[in-house]
């Protein structure tokens, strides 16, 4: 059974660079799927950041394109989020998730316990 | 494409049915139209995957259905731990996912 779990620092500064790292256990990153980011703010619904497959193509939300970046290291079987240019309305649950490329319909199937990101001075 | 899910939120008794709706401002296929609950400080849980097809060890009292740009999630009668925030989520040809705003189901 795959394991997300994210980690990261839970705060951050304004105009600084956010980065998360997902660490994937029970599953090679390296055999397909999509990976993705969703984040929460506070009282709010669910967005989409950003996914990566497993070759390295990354698609970003485009809101939200300018400033993020996805990677992939299959050797150590995690993916990351880098967030640059951070203001308070990044603060956020920060999710990672596996998307199902198999049965076609792309839904997260697996998703990471979350991890609290506050961007504050 | 953007998912407008109705109602914001639904009062509902355990025992009743429930009904939540998710329209799409184009029509999509539904074959990439799928459904989440999320509870307080969980993560999401996946429910439904295109359009009608339960994820593994969701119970038969949640379904499905819908096409073009109306969607919908029924449970047909409410158990308590039903009570939740629920999203509809779609996935586009040029690899964007996109959430709708969510329904909350609440006790009434």
């Amino acid at each position: 059974q795959v394991h997300l779990q994210e980690s990261g620092p839970g705060l951050v500064k304004p105009s600084e660079t956010l980065s998360l790292t997902c660490a994937v256990s029970g599953y090679s990153i390296s055999n397909g799927f999509f990976w993705g980011w969703i984040r929460q703010p506070p009282g709010e619904g669910l967005q989409w950041i950003g996914s990566i497959y497993h070759s390295g193509s990354a698609y970003y939300n485009p809101s939200l394109q300018s400033r993020v970046a996805m990677s992939i290291d299959t050797s150590r079987n995690h993916f990351s989020l880098t967030l640059t240019s951070v203001t308070a309305a990044d603060t956020a649950i920060y999710y990672c998730a596996r998307a199902d490329v198999g049965s076609g319909s792309y839904h997260f199937d697996s998703w990471g316990p979350g991890t609290v990101v506050a961007v504050s001075s | 494409v953007v998912l407008t899910q109705s109602p914001g939120t639904l009062s509902l008794s355990p025992g009743e049915g429930a009904t939540l709706s998710c329209g799409a401002s184009q029509s999509i296929s539904s074959h990439y139209l799928n459904w989440y609950q999320q509870k307080p400080g969980q993560a999401p849980r996946l429910l439904i995957y295109a359009a009608s097809r339960r994820a593994t060890g969701i119970p038969a009292r949640f379904s499905g259905s819908g096409s073009g740009t109306d969607f919908a999630l029924t449970i047909s009668r409410l158990e308590p731990e039903d009570f939740a925030v629920y999203y509809c989520q779609h996935y586009d040809y040029s690899s964007t996912w996109t959430f709708g705003q969510g329904t909350k189901v609440e006790v009434k």
